[in-house]
């Protein structure tokens, strides 16, 4: 099936500092990619919409000055978390679409701010 | 936009019997409704998904059925195992599938009693 890896896995930083996030399409070309936030106990919210080689569509609500989102090639899709604070601290996943095998989803990436 | 609805965001059943989940969604548009599995710490796992011009499908214990009509899908767990234990989350999406995408819904955390 579709594999989709996401790095890293968990990742701790100072307040203030950036994060990055890679999201990768092992085997099949992913023109879309789609980047989610889930705090504990709650659903999957959609934050953006990543699409390869233009800009990325936000959800409402969400600073895309502080998300940002690059998509420069058709296997991988980077959220970078800007001047992270304690309130960033969730878990973010990314997720493509394959044509065969419908939406995969990255194995997460837990995100601590201190 | 879309919105998706779920019920009951808990539910405790005894190993053996029977489980339903249900969601309702705004969106007449929408026509692709996938299940997803997701245990603590870990990604979504899809389990089922039916298409709108399908009414119901069934995979071994897991089926699913959907009412284009009332706008609700449903999720039915036959014969649990303490392995069914788990938060489970419906979604929506409407076409093109290749860029939509997925509205989820609140999640039911299952929990099987041995």
């Amino acid at each position: 099936g579709a594999v989709v890896s996401q790095h890293p896995s968990w990742v701790i930083c100072k307040s203030g500092t950036s994060v990055k996030i890679e999201c990768r399409s092992l085997d099949f070309q992913a023109t879309t990619m789609f980047w989610y936030r889930q705090f504990p106990k709650q659903s999957l919210m959609l934050m953006a919409t990543s699409n390869e080689g233009s800009k990325a569509t936000y959800e409402q609500g969400v600073e895309k000055d502080k998300f940002l989102i690059n998509h420069a090639s058709l296997t991988l899709s980077t959220l970078t978390v800007t001047s992270a604070h304690p309130e960033d601290s969730s878990f973010y996943i990314c997720s493509a679409r394959d044509p065969a095998w419908g939406y995969t989803f990255g194995s997460g990436t837990r995100l601590t701010v201190v | 936009g879309e919105n998706v609805e779920q019920h009951p965001s808990t539910l405790s059943v005894q190993e053996g019997d029977s489980a339903v989940i249900k969601c309702t969604y705004s969106d007449s548009a929408s026509n692709y409704f996938p299940w997803y599995k997701q245990e603590l710490g870990k990604r979504p796992q899809l389990i089922i998904d039916i298409r709108s011009n399908v009414g119901e499908k069934k995979d071994q214990r897991i089926a699913v059925t959907l009412n284009k009509t009332a706008k609700h899908f449903s999720l039915h767990i036959t014969e649990t195992q303490p392995e069914d234990s788990a938060v489970y989350f419906c979604a929506a999406s409407k076409p093109p599938l290749s860029a939509q995408k997925l509205v989820f819904g609140q999640g039911t955390r299952l929990t099987i009693n041995p």
